[in-house]
């Protein structure tokens, strides 16, 4: 599976977007970005996936790159609850079993 | 079924006890896998279920550590002669595909060996 690298914490005004950001730059062709975050005190929490479209759905949308080799995640207008640890994977979509979630962007959003 | 329930959320244990925890997956997934996440660090991979066939296991799943999923539905993890370094959240999750979508993941049980 290709490395992640992703900013350790980012802040962000409640109402705002959240922007997060990714950096995959040895992705291969077959291996997708897969979105998880997790609340404090649960288990992560799957939010969306691609290839190479960007996607959306009712919790976020996914920006990826052209050369696909960094993506966004965008949550539009974010809420205190939002407030939670985001994991940026890539692996191709029936490669094994485990997700690699590293540590992940800490994210703050704050009144 | 509201989701991927695991018990108990919170265990402390002295240092030399057995521990088992219990996973109770979304009924229609037959996947099912176990993590273990230690403070400031994402969910590291032990172990994976299709069925009740337990098909990988991480190098970090010690001969302390078993797992099982009787009949394919729920499942247990022990650990055997506990240490501190076992101080962990331990988490499951089930899931329908491989693919690296629509996980979903319990609440983990908190083990805290002292």
């Amino acid at each position: 599976d290709a490395k992640t690298t992703q900013p350790p914490s980012m802040d962000c005004a409640e109402g705002r977007a959240a922007n997060l950001p990714c950096n995959h730059s040895t992705i291969s062709g077959n291996e997708y970005v897969y979105w998880y975050r997790q609340i404090h005190s649960q288990g992560p929490q799957y939010i969306i996936h691609g290839l190479k479209n960007n996607e959306t759905n009712e919790m976020a949308s996914l920006i990826i790159t052209e050369d696909r080799k960094s993506s966004t995640l965008i949550l539009p207008h974010a809420t205190l609850r939002d407030t939670a640890v985001y994991y940026c994977i890539v692996r191709a979509e029936n490669s094994g079993y485990a997700l690699n979630f590293g540590k992940g962007t800490s994210l703050l959003v704050t009144p | 079924d509201t989701g991927v329930s695991q018990d108990p959320r919170h265990k402390i244990t002295k240092r030399g006890q057995n521990v088992t925890f219990r996973c109770d997956p979304i009924s229609e997934h037959n996947r099912l896998y176990w993590y273990r996440q230690t403070l400031g660090q994402g969910p590291e991979f032990l172990t994976y279920f299709q069925n009740e066939a337990q098909l990988e296991k991480s190098r970090l799943l010690s001969d302390r550590f078993s797992a099982e999923r009787p009949k394919g539905s729920f499942s247990t993890l022990e650990i055997q002669r506990t240490e501190q370094g076992d101080s962990a959240m331990y988490l499951c999750a089930s899931s329908l595909t491989e693919g690296g979508y629509g996980y979903t993941f319990g609440s983990g049980t908190r083990l805290t060996v002292v």
